[in-house]
């Protein structure tokens, strides 16, 4: 199985400022023949489900705000939130979707200072 | 809109069986596959199986695949999962969603229901 480890496990940024989240897998989720990272990134706010953000590693779901963005290639990505808004208090997971069984990170609680 | 809404909770005696339904909306849903992903109280996200939209065909995540049981009925566009020999340690919030990728088994997951709570207690 492909561990997915997140760092670090909370968060606390003030508001307009960056939060950067960090996540490494056990083995590459690089996909050579199409070059796609099989990687994504959820919200969770409290009492509602996940909320898909980023796959392939970089490329933004629609309706999602361009202050989130995915980095990252082989087996260490970041996802970074700009400009930290009171709404993006959550649990955010990363995902790798290259074997099965499908795998996330444990996820990192970001909280407003 | 596209969207996937789920039965309500349920509190089960340990050994009981479940089944949770998930019923699909506002896409064909024989064009996707539909997912199960529980999270016990407090923790993180965990794969349980897939079936297909569009044969029924299933893949389980091997520590469910003898207690769970994935059907998916097209003619009322629903999903269910069926869980059996429940424990104290199954209770959880169970959650369908739809593959984004459509065809695809492995996949990231576009659209969420929006949970069944399950309890299992004596």
């Amino acid at each position: 199985d492909i561990v997915m480890t997140q760092s670090p496990e909370s968060l606390v940024v003030s508001l307009g400022e960056r939060a950067t989240i960090h996540c490494k897998s056990s083995q590459s989720v690089l996909y050579n023949s199409n070059n796609k990272n099989y990687l994504s990134w959820y919200q969770q706010k409290r009492g509602q489900p996940p909320r898909l953000l980023i796959y392939w590693a970089s490329t933004r779901e629609s309706g999602v705000p361009d202050r989130f963005s995915g980095s990252g290639s082989g087996t260490d990505f970041t996802l970074t939130i700009s400009n930290l808004q009171a709404e993006d208090v959550a649990v955010y997971y990363c995902q790798q979707y290259f074997n099965l069984p499908l795998t996330f990170g444990g996820g990192t609680k970001v909280e407003i200072k | 809109q596209v969207q996937l809404v789920q039965s309500g909770p349920e509190v089960k005696k340990p050994g009981a069986s479940v089944k949770v339904s998930c019923k699909a909306s506002g896409y064909n849903f024989g064009d996707y596959g539909i997912y199960w992903v529980r999270q016990a109280p407090g923790q993180g996200l965990e794969w349980m199986g897939w079936i297909s939209g569009y044969n029924g065909n299933t893949k389980y995540e091997e520590k469910f695949q003898d207690r769970v049981i994935l059907t998916r009925d097209r003619s009322t566009t629903s999903a269910y999962m069926e869980f059996g020999g429940l424990r104290s340690d199954d209770t959880a919030v169970y959650f369908c969603a739809r593959g984004k990728n459509m065809a695809e088994l492995r996949n990231t997951f576009d659209v969420w229901g929006q949970g069944t709570q399950v309890t299992v207690s004596s």
